[in-house]
């Protein structure tokens, strides 16, 4: 039972334009999530986090909104680039670290 | 410059074979972390250690196991229990898993399997 989803495989984004990418919880202790930037063959890498304190999180041109009542958050990227051009996991670091299954962003110039 | 190292990056072992992983790091954290990526799906929690001789079972233990005798140091065995073993493998280090929750990942090791 998949308790972090992120529904979206992948998605593609014109240079300029807003990525949006989502994620949708389910069970949770506590509400802390964590996105990460993954390019192919190398780690994840740390891009912004929100807590149940907050429903927005801004830093620079990512900023992610959280929906408790709806158990979903999003990941805004504005304006996307391609250098952006990534897997994108959200994680729920209050239920086990789990991760979503990821979205690949692609990003045209 | 500190950081958290795996290796080797790419890994053929038969089927059959015990292989170890290494994971070292270098930015006095306490929590340490073990996932595989398999293709189109996200990280699977293997292993934790929050502390020095202590570990804890993730989502999918079964067929690893790991050791913590230092802190710098979590290695994966994937034993020849693992029925698929075969995937990247993703060593991540935390400072204090309780306040703070963001991970810094290692490159990761590539595990064939034939």
């Amino acid at each position: 039972d998949q308790q972090v989803k992120q529904n979206s495989p992948s998605l593609s984004v014109q240079e300029g334009r807003i990525s949006i990418l989502n994620c949708d919880y389910t069970n949770s202790m506590f509400d802390y999530f964590l996105w990460y930037k993954k390019y192919p063959a190398e780690g994840p890498t740390f891009l912004i986090s929100i807590s149940s304190i907050k429903d927005k999180n801004e830093d620079g041109r990512f900023t992610v909104f959280l929906n408790k009542s709806a158990k979903h958050l999003s990941l805004h990227i504005v304006p996307s680039q391609p250098g952006d051009s990534a897997v994108y996991f959200c994680e729920n670091a209050g239920n086990m670290l789990t991760f979503g299954g990821g979205t690949r962003l692609m990003v045209k110039p | 410059d500190g950081g958290i190292t795996q290796s080797p990056k790419y890994l053929f072992r038969k089927e059959g074979q015990n292989v170890t992983l290494s994971c070292e790091q270098n930015l006095n954290h306490d929590a340490m972390y073990w996932y595989r990526q398999d293709p189109g799906q996200g990280l699977r929690l293997i292993y934790y250690s929050q502390i020095v001789n202590d570990f804890q079972k993730g989502d999918i233990a079964e067929g690893y196991s790991v050791s913590r005798e230092k802190k710098e140091s979590f290695p994966l065995t994937v034993t020849s229990a693992q029925k698929n073993p075969t995937a990247f493998y993703l060593c991540a280090s935390s400072s204090d898993p309780g306040q703070d929750y963001e991970q810094y990942f290692g490159p990761g090791t590539r595990l064939t399997v034939t």
